[in-house]
């Protein structure tokens, strides 16, 4: 079974830029989510979708940080524009179905830094 | 303020070495789950508990969770190098579908 994927997997740019990043979740996975892990911290949900429907996004800069999952499938994250804070790697995960237990399966990341 | 504080932060020791790390809310979660990071992977799972003084096994580690599910520790017995990793705990809330992550403990197991 393929698991997430994500990319890029490494993306340099400068401040005031913009950018995009790609997640194809594994096959069937209604929930999709899209978190920000700062070096030395743990995983901060930004966004969490349920097929093509946000369930939260509270803690998503919506001034300059957008996601869509049209089709209920990919999603893609986008920053614009990004500011040095913003360096982070960015994880996707998705799982079977929204539930508390159940198991979140993460792609690889994309590491961003910002100039 | 972090929904779950791990501790420790960061742990070095050596191989064949017993060792437990916790992680601690002042919030009841209907459930919580473990996780390992490797660097440059993303967070993989390792358990997930369910029922308050739930006690799991997965080889050398041991889960349990806290009987008023507040609060869940891990602990491996005779660490090896292949140890190695963040390992990481979440949980929703109560009623809630939002996960939420503590910070992290490093853990290196030196041969």
């Amino acid at each position: 079974e393929a698991g997430v994927a994500q990319s890029p997997r490494y993306k340099i740019i400068e401040k005031r830029q913009s950018v995009a990043f790609w997640c194809n979740p594994i096959s069937g996975h209604a929930t999709l989510y899209w978190y920000q892990q700062i070096l030395g911290q743990g995983p901060k949900l930004l966004i969490q979708f349920q097929n093509n429907g946000v369930v939260d996004d509270s803690q998503l800069p919506k001034d300059r940080f957008s996601a869509e999952r049209l089709k209920g499938v990919d999603s893609t994250l986008k920053i614009q524009p990004a500011k040095l804070e913003d360096s982070a790697v960015y994880l996707c995960a998705s799982s079977l179905r929204l539930a508390n237990y159940n198991e979140q399966f993460f792609g690889p990341g994309t590491r961003l830094t910002v100039l | 303020t972090q929904l779950l504080e791990q501790s420790p932060q960061f742990l070095s020791i050596q191989e064949g070495e017993n060792l437990t790390v916790y992680c601690n809310s002042s919030s009841v979660f209907s459930s919580l789950q473990w996780y390992r990071q490797e660097p440059g992977e993303g967070p993989v799972l390792l358990v997930t508990v369910v029922t308050g003084g739930e006690v799991k096994k997965l080889k050398r580690l041991t889960f349990q969770f806290g009987d008023a599910r507040k609060d869940s520790s891990l602990h491996i017995t005779a660490a090896q190098p292949g140890d190695t990793g963040l390992y990481l705990c979440a949980g929703a809330l109560g009623g809630s579908y939002i996960p939420t992550f503590g910070r992290g403990t490093s853990l290196i197991v030196h041969p």
